[in-house]
């Protein structure tokens, strides 16, 4: 069965404190990308990845990092998060262009 | 950059027809999706236009006009658990640079 596993669902934190979220699949696609949602702003593009090692940014990049080291993670790092980053973030899956994207569960962050 | 626009809210009634409508902005455009997000769920895939022209999947078809950058879904015999949200996303550039649209919540009502 496909699979997007992102971890952890819910997450509160405090301004400045490091965290990673990670995001895994079992489908070996090349592309993964993290999003984020906010209300009547839709889905934004944080960051993708198009195979290994070969990380772009997507529309709203700013405070976030990732990496690629293997093909079937994608974490989602804030160094520094800060109250604007309380969002839901979701990460997403391909195979090419014109394949559905497959999405996993979210996580609701809250930075205090 | 990208933008697309769609409309924020529809209502319509059990068993009844809607159209939600998309229209884009972009440059090296390749293709049209649209995704199903129902509350506290994760979108999920519902249809994808490459070309021009008209996807029947079941109950749902999906229209695209390249020349007028603009698509819509079709939803027809209208359920109540098709109440959701719906977004249309356009993938561009040699890369899959995916960017969804703000999403229509759609209501169905007895």
């Amino acid at each position: 069965e496909a699979q997007v596993t992102q971890n952890p669902r819910y997450l509160i934190t405090v301004t400045g404190k490091k965290l990673t979220v990670t995001c895994s699949q079992n489908m070996n696609h090349e592309y993964m990308s993290w999003y984020r949602q906010d209300p009547g702003l839709g889905l934004r593009q944080i960051y993708y990845s198009m195979n290994v090692e070969v990380t772009d940014k997507g529309d709203v990049p700013e405070g976030y990092k990732v990496s690629r080291k293997e093909k079937r993670n994608f974490p989602l790092i804030l160094e520094s998060p800060s109250p604007n980053q309380t969002s839901l973030y979701f990460c997403a899956v391909g195979r090419q262009e014109d394949s559905p994207l497959h999405f996993g569960n979210g996580t609701r962050l809250t930075v205090t | 950059g990208q933008s697309l626009e769609q409309p924020s809210e529809v209502t319509a009634v059990e068993g009844a027809i809607v159209q939600i409508n998309c229209t884009y902005q972009t440059s090296g455009f390749y293709g049209l999706s649209w995704y199903q997000q129902h509350d506290g769920g994760a979108p999920t895939f519902l249809s994808y236009n490459g070309l021009d022209g008209l996807e029947e999947t079941g109950r749902f078809s999906s229209f695209l006009s390249r020349s007028d950058s603009y698509g819509y879904l079709l939803l027809q015999e209208l359920q109540m658990k098709d109440s959701a949200s719906y977004f249309c996303a356009v993938t561009a550039g040699g890369y899959q640079k995916v960017t969804f649209g703000t999403g229509t919540k759609l209501q169905v009502i007895p």
